[in-house]
């Protein structure tokens, strides 16, 4: 069975510092793969999506990158965090030609 | 995109049937509706998806309009596990196939004994 797998369930950074968020999916191959942030008390915001190794679309413009090395694996990074970056963070796949999403357990990043 | 427009927050006693509506007017004849559900601090779960025929599953029933500009997703008998946000969306193919799901704000149910 398939399974995605995202990491860390919750992480405190201050203003300025990189990050990386790591997402695999495990059970598939060439999954469609998806970044979402929620910030608190709002609804998903779709930030990246890919359909295969290098392809990466960006949703909207903002401090944050994606980058997909492995067919399976979906990175989350920025060079240096805002405040405005808090938020929980979601991973998510969906079968290349399938229907439904499958979504990780999330991230909830708070930058101080 | 097709936009999807629901109610904020709905309440539903125990055992009885929620029914949550979602209107989605400007829907294309190849876009198919969505039902999500998020539990709070988890991710969001599928729940079930239709083109324009009634379907049905374990969870739940949906009901497209005739015209596919509503719908309505079913929980026959909620219990207090099923207060959650409610997504309705609508799918938008992307390059290579699968979908690009957008989500709204959903509608916040909340059971009650």
């Amino acid at each position: 069975s398939q399974t995605i797998h995202q990491w860390p369930a919750t992480l405190v950074q201050p203003v300025g510092s990189p990050l990386s968020l790591e997402c695999t999916v495990e059970g598939t191959s060439n999954p469609n793969l998806y970044w979402y942030r929620q910030a608190a008390g709002r609804g998903l915001q779709l930030l990246f999506y890919s359909v295969g190794i290098g392809q990466i679309s960006s949703e909207v413009p903002q401090n944050l990158s994606a980058s997909r090395p492995q067919d399976r694996q979906f990175i989350l990074s920025s060079k240096k965090l805002l405040l405005s970056d808090s938020g929980f963070y979601l991973c998510a796949w969906s079968p290349l030609w399938g229907t439904e999403a499958f979504f990780g357990q999330g991230t909830r990043l708070t930058v101080v | 995109d097709a936009k999807t427009t629901q109610p904020t927050s709905m309440d539903c006693a125990e055992g009885r049937a929620a029914n949550l509506p979602c209107n989605h007017s400007t829907i294309s004849g190849n876009e198919y509706v969505y039902w999500y559900r998020q539990i709070h601090s988890q991710g969001p779960q599928y729940i079930i998806h239709g083109l324009k025929n009634n379907e049905t599953n374990e969870m739940a029933s949906l009901i497209i309009t005739e015209d596919r500009k509503s719908s309505t997703l079913i929980l026959p008998h909620a219990t207090l596990r099923d207060t959650a946000v409610y997504y309705c969306i609508v799918r938008v193919g992307v390059t290579g196939g699968g979908n690009k799901l957008t989500f709204g704000t959903g509608t916040q149910l909340k059971v009650e004994l």
